[in-house]
C-alpha cells in the first residue's frame, strides 16, 4: 500500500539554525501539506501545496518558513531561523484531490535547543 | 476559521463494548467530515470520513453526521484495547483540515 514517507524522524537543532524536513507524498497524489503539531497540543495547518505553488497558508507560516518541490518527487519544508518554539512534530500529507482524504506521513520530531 | 470541539476524555470502556465518540463543528456549511486516530508519539491514521447525513460503515467502525445538529460521531463496535488512542475529528475548510483537540479512548481489558 503506498505511504507518505518523512526523512529524518528526528532533527534536534540549535536556535537560529536552518533545518529542511523531507516528505516523499504518496506518487499519484497532486496535493501536498504541512502540519505541526506541539505537544499536547491540536494539529495544525502549515501550508498547501498544488501545481508547485503555494495554495494556501496559515498565520503560522511566516516568512522564515518555505515549502518546495525539488525534484517531482520530494516536498521539502525549510525553516530559515528556528526559534524554541518551532519545538514539534511536523507532519505531511498528501491527497489526490483538494476535498478528498488527506494521508499523514510518521512525522519528523524538531528539537529546537 | 471553523471550529472542532471534541470532549478531550478519557473515555474509558470494557474490551467488547461499543466505544462512542462525538465531535461538534461551527460552519453550517461544511461539507467533509474526517475521523483519525493517532497513537501517542505517532501521525494521525484516517479511519473514515463521510460527507451524505446518515451512517457509514467500514467493519467494526461506523461514523454518523447529522449536519442539522452539526454533530458528527465514531462508533467502535467490540473494542479492543488495540483500539486505544486518541480520536480527532476534522473537517475541511479551504483545502486544509481543520482538528479537534481529540478524544482519549481507553479500552479496558
Amino acid at each position: 500500500e503506498p505511504e507518505v514517507t518523512q526523512t529524518p524522524s528526528h532533527q534536534v537543532t540549535q536556535m537560529g539554525q536552518e533545518v529542511i524536513l523531507r516528505c516523499v507524498p504518496i506518487s499519484n497524489h497532486l496535493y501536498f501539506y504541512w502540519y505541526r503539531q506541539i505537544l499536547g497540543q491540536k494539529v495544525e495547518f502549515l501550508v498547501s501545496f498544488y501545481n508547485n505553488e503555494i495554495s494556501e497558508k496559515s498565520e503560522i507560516f511566516d516568512d522564515q518558513f518555505s515549502v518546495e518541490r525539488p525534484d517531482g518527487s520530494n516536498f521539502t519544508l525549510k525553516i530559515r531561523s528556528t526559534k524554541l518554539e518551532d519545538s514539534a512534530m511536523y507532519f505531511c500529507a498528501s491527497s489526490s484531490t483538494d476535498y478528498n482524504e488527506q494521508f499523514f506521513g510518521p512525522g519528523t520530531r524538531l528539537t529546537v535547543l | 476559521q471553523k471550529e472542532v470541539e471534541q470532549n478531550s476524555g478519557p473515555l474509558s470502556v470494557p474490551e467488547g463494548a461499543i466505544a462512542s465518540l462525538n465531535c461538534t463543528y461551527s460552519d453550517r456549511g461544511s461539507q467533509s467530515f474526517f475521523w483519525y486516530r493517532q497513537y501517542s508519539g505517532k501521525s494521525p491514521e484516517l479511519i473514515m470520513f463521510i460527507y451524505s447525513n446518515g451512517d457509514k460503515e467500514d467493519g467494526r467502525f461506523t461514523a454518523q453526521l447529522n449536519k442539522a445538529s452539526q454533530y458528527v460521531s465514531l462508533l467502535i463496535r467490540d473494542s479492543q484495547p488495540s483500539d486505544s488512542a486518541t480520536y480527532l475529528c476534522a473537517v475541511i475548510e479551504g483545502n486544509k483540515l481543520v482538528f479537534g483537540a481529540g478524544t482519549i479512548l481507553r479500552v479496558k481489558s
